[in-house]
């Protein structure tokens, strides 16, 4: 099992619409989750953290995190081509505090 | 610019070669990874430095050598590497055990393509 898995997609979505993007963790202890962007040829961008079950809200970002489901999630409103990049999903696990464990990434188009 | 900087941000090099991959920051950090990132992979990583001292070393062939002469830098040095070597290669910082609250600001990467 992977520590950290995400839909590799391509995720398609017209300008304009929610974007849904999805993680699992594994290990059940992790604490802190974290959402990167990467554009093509260009390095990680952090975006979002979050912390504690529930919802954070920033700007058109919103990340959600169920410790108890070992989910986090990443949702981009008012879709913009300019969103159009793959989103790393990371954690911080119990065992390895002192790193990030990052999906593969999922690959967003958004289409104008 | 992210405040981590690499040099230099593509390199060719052949299997017999000797080059070196610079990383930079001027953030205050006192934490400095390298990770390899691969096509279609998870960002893999390679070291980990904390204080200018190596906390990780996460199964890497020894033809990858860090150094990190002080907090501000970090460096990869690379011999006789393979063709499956080629690679985006990230440097990363953090502020010393705070990861778990700040994440990583990285290196806009050095493109590698070993021939």
């Amino acid at each position: 099992q992977k520590e950290v898995e995400q839909n590799s997609g391509p995720l398609s979505v017209p300008e304009g619409a929610i974007a849904s993007l999805n993680c699992t963790y594994s290990d059940r202890g992790s604490q802190s989750f974290f959402w990167y962007r990467q554009y093509s040829g260009k390095s990680p961008e952090l975006i979002m953290s979050i912390y504690s079950n529930g919802d954070k809200e920033d700007g058109r970002f919103t990340a959600q995190l169920n410790k108890a489901s070992q989910y986090v999630s990443l949702l981009i409103r008012d879709s913009q081509p300019s969103d159009s990049a793959t989103y790393l999903c990371a954690v911080v696990g119990v065992g390895s505090a002192r790193q990030l464990t990052f999906g593969s990434g999922t690959q967003l188009t958004v289409l104008p | 610019e992210t405040g981590v900087t690499q040099t230099p941000r593509h390199l060719v090099m052949g299997m017999t070669n000797k080059k070196s991959l610079k990383c930079e920051q001027h953030l205050g950090h006192n934490a400095m990874y390298w990770y390899k990132q691969s096509a279609k992979k998870p960002l893999e990583l390679m070291f980990v430095y904390s204080l200018e001292e190596r906390v990780e070393n996460n199964s890497v062939p020894s033809r990858f050598s860090p150094e990190c002469p002080n907090s501000s830098h970090l460096f990869l040095h690379l011999h006789t590497l393979q063709p499956e070597d080629s690679a985006l290669y990230l440097c990363a910082s953090s502020p010393t055990g705070q990861v778990a609250h700040y994440g990583y600001t990285f290196g806009s990467g050095t493109r590698l393509t070993v021939v």
